[in-house]
């Protein structure tokens, strides 16, 4: 069974520290994700990876950034938090050769206070 | 640029009635469509895909190009259907791997 794993199920923040979310899977896939999710809004892409210290923005890279240094491991960096970045965080990993399908974790709630 | 509209956030039915979830569509090339589930306290999940032409739980999908829409349908809807429903698209070229959803539609199956 393919795990993604999210280290962090809740966190409380104060306005303008950094935060770190990290994400890792155990299927030696290349290819992850970082979304968050918001009522209304559905999943929104925030950045991606292909490979090893390859990452490419999403739809919503401002106020984030990434690092993927090793393979199973994609960490989102918040690095000032804000209020409005109070949202639910998907990691997502996938599995090329099995038609595209894409792994989730189970969620980072973080709230900006 | 890919976009992805699903114009009902909430449908509500009766156990036994069939069931529509709306999702059009925006893309250039050939696009792959999915359709993502979420269930109460559970992780995100892949219901199915277009390209495999399968039925999951009831549950089937038609790709229709000419309508740009690939609406999900169950003719008996059940009260374990109830969940949260995204549609999502992935590109090629540039954008491939890159998977847009929709925003989402919640789902209520009432006994």
């Amino acid at each position: 069974d393919v795990k993604v794993t999210q280290s962090s199920r809740y966190l409380v923040k104060r306005t303008g520290e950094k935060v770190f979310l990290e994400c890792v899977q155990d299927m030696d896939h290349e290819n992850m994700f970082w979304y968050r999710q918001d009522p209304g809004l559905g999943l929104r892409l925030i950045y991606f990876s292909y490979d090893v210290k390859m990452k490419e923005k999403g739809d919503i890279p401002e106020g984030y950034s990434v690092s993927r240094e090793k393979k199973e491991r994609f960490s989102l960096i918040l690095e000032s938090a804000s209020t409005n970045q109070t949202s639910m965080y998907l990691c997502a990993s996938r599995d090329r050769g099995a038609g595209n399908t894409i792994y989730f974790g189970e969620g980072s709630w973080l709230t900006v206070v | 640029a890919q976009r992805v509209t699903q114009p009902e956030k909430l449908l509500s039915v009766f156990k036994g009635a069939p069931v529509e979830l709306k999702c059009n569509y925006s893309y250039s090339g050939s696009p792959e469509l999915f359709w993502y589930v979420q269930y109460s306290r559970q992780r995100l999940q892949l219901l199915l895909r277009h390209i495999s032409r399968e039925s999951i739980k009831g549950f089937t999908a038609d790709l229709n190009k000419g309508e740009t829409s690939f609406h999900l349908k169950k003719p008996f809807a059940q009260e374990e259907d109830s969940a949260m429903y995204y549609c999502a698209l992935s590109g090629g070229g540039t954008s491939y791997g890159k998977l847009t959803f929709g925003q989402g539609t919640i789902l209520t199956v009432h006994p």
